[in-house]
């Protein structure tokens, strides 16, 4: 089985700042690992994943995020935070040895950008 | 090029009846996936659907059932409702040849 978790409810940022939402995972064999956003009343938004290959991916909207498998990482990061990035940020996980690619989420991180 | 679309957006029902949301895959996705998000939770997975029969199924009991029709689209069934199924269902939809899903916007359902 497989397991997020997002240890903060809720991350405060000043507008220009860089911003940081960590997430640990656990999962049998590699993982696959990504970052979605939700607005509002609305469904999930995918900014990036994390399959293989280099360990700092980069996504949508100026986000990356960095793969450290010996701490079982998967932090998110934007350099510099605007606004509009307030929002509810999910991490998830599956087990790429897991071919219906079923999600695990983590309870999701509050982003709250103060202008 | 339509995303995945849920319908309805809201619904309300009251215990003991059933409800049927409906989900149509993004353009080209044939796999589908259905996830339960209970308030300040992260989504659940319920199941998923691919070459119309489920392929994996969460901690969810039998009165959560789906169905997927030969234009990939696919229903969600629940039958005998709790006020505790309250919650945002959002479908998912991916080509099977691919990992990355992509969310509809949800149907919001409440039990009274």
């Amino acid at each position: 089985a497989q397991s997020v978790a997002q240890p903060e409810d809720q991350v405060n940022v000043a507008e220009g700042n860089p911003l940081t939402v960590k997430c640990t995972y656990s999962v049998s064999g590699n993982p696959y690992l990504f970052w979605y956003v939700q607005y509002p009343n609305r469904g999930l938004q995918f900014l990036l994943k994390y399959i293989t290959g280099d360990n700092l991916v980069k996504g949508s909207y100026g986000f990356e995020a960095e793969f450290n498998k010996s701490q079982t990482s998967f932090h998110l990061k934007k350099p510099s935070a605007l606004v509009s990035d307030s929002a509810l940020y999910f991490c998830a996980v599956s087990a790429a040895e897991d071919g219906n690619n079923r999600l695990a989420f983590g309870k999701g991180n509050q982003v709250v950008v103060i202008p | 090029d339509a995303g995945v679309t849920q319908s309805p957006t809201h619904l309300i029902k009251t215990r003991g009846q059933q409800v049927t949301l409906r989900c149509s895959p993004k353009s080209g996705h044939d796999t589908v996936s259905w996830y339960q998000q209970a308030l300040g939770q992260g989504p659940q997975f319920i199941f998923q659907y691919y070459e119309e029969e489920e392929r994996q199924r969460g901690n969810f009991p039998d009165r959560f059932s789906g169905h997927q029709f030969p234009n990939y689209s696919s229903e969600l069934n629940v039958n005998a409702l709790l006020l505790g199924d309250s919650a945002l269902y959002l479908c998912a939809s991916r080509f099977s040849g691919v990992v990355e899903q992509f969310f509809g916007p949800g149907t919001r359902l409440t039990v009274l």
